[in-house]
């Protein structure tokens, strides 16, 4: 079966700094992988994917995604936080044909002005 | 484009009744799919509907259900509601045609409060 961890409840940076946020996955084939965002009260809005190929993938509002088989993780980064960024972050893994995803825990981001 | 909607936004119930929420997808996706959100589980698998057909299901009782309409558009219905239903209801639509269009797009939510 499907898993992902977010090790990470809750982290806090400074506005500036770079930030990097934990996610691995469990899945016995290939997965796609997911990284949402999601603001207080809202839904969830899709930052980035990776389904094959380059294994860095880029995102919206400047996040990047590695994906790592060897270590089973999908962490994501930002080299520069902004305020704005504040919110909370799901990692989500899918089969293929399908379209379960099956989710992480999340982790919420505090930026610290 | 505009994006997958969903009404109501909020809903208040009571224990014992049924609620209906409605998911209109972005146009053109084929594939819509219905989420639970709360604090203690977290976001759960609850259905997916591609061409009017239940195609996946997570583990939820069968108080929980859902429909697919020949639009595309989606109900999902919940009966004899119970306190421990009371969260966002998130829906999402993708393309479903493949490889790299497997991509889902979420809704608002319903917030759904059940005293």
């Amino acid at each position: 079966a499907q898993s992902v961890t977010q090790p990470d409840i809750h982290i806090t940076v400074s506005e500036g700094a770079s930030l990097e946020l934990r996610c691995n996955y469990s899945y016995g084939a290939t997965p796609y992988l997911f990284w949402y965002v999601q603001s207080p009260g809202q839904g969830l809005q899709l930052l980035l994917k990776y389904f094959s190929g380059d294994t860095l993938v880029q995102g919206i509002k400047g996040f990047e995604a590695e994906f790592k088989r060897s270590q089973s993780s999908f962490n994501l980064r930002k080299p520069s936080v902004h305020w704005s960024d504040a919110a909370e972050y799901f990692c989500a893994v899918g089969a293929r044909g399908g379209n379960k995803l099956v989710f992480g825990a999340g982790t919420i981001l505090r930026v610290k002005s | 484009k505009a994006g997958v909607t969903q009404t109501p936004r909020y809903l208040i119930k009571t224990r014992g009744q049924q609620v209906t929420l409605s998911c209109s997808p972005i146009s053109g996706h084929r594939s819509v799919s219905w989420y639970q959100q709360t604090p203690g589980q977290g976001l759960q698998f609850l259905f997916e509907y591609f061409s009017e057909t239940q195609r996946n299901k997570g583990n939820f009782p069968g108080r929980f259900s859902g429909r697919q309409f020949s639009n595309s558009r989606s109900e999902m219905n919940v009966s004899t509601l119970e306190l421990g239903d009371s969260a966002l209801y998130l829906c999402a639509s993708s393309l479903a045609g493949g490889a790299d269009t497997d991509t889902q797009y979420f809704g608002p939510g319903t917030r759904l409060t059940v005293l």
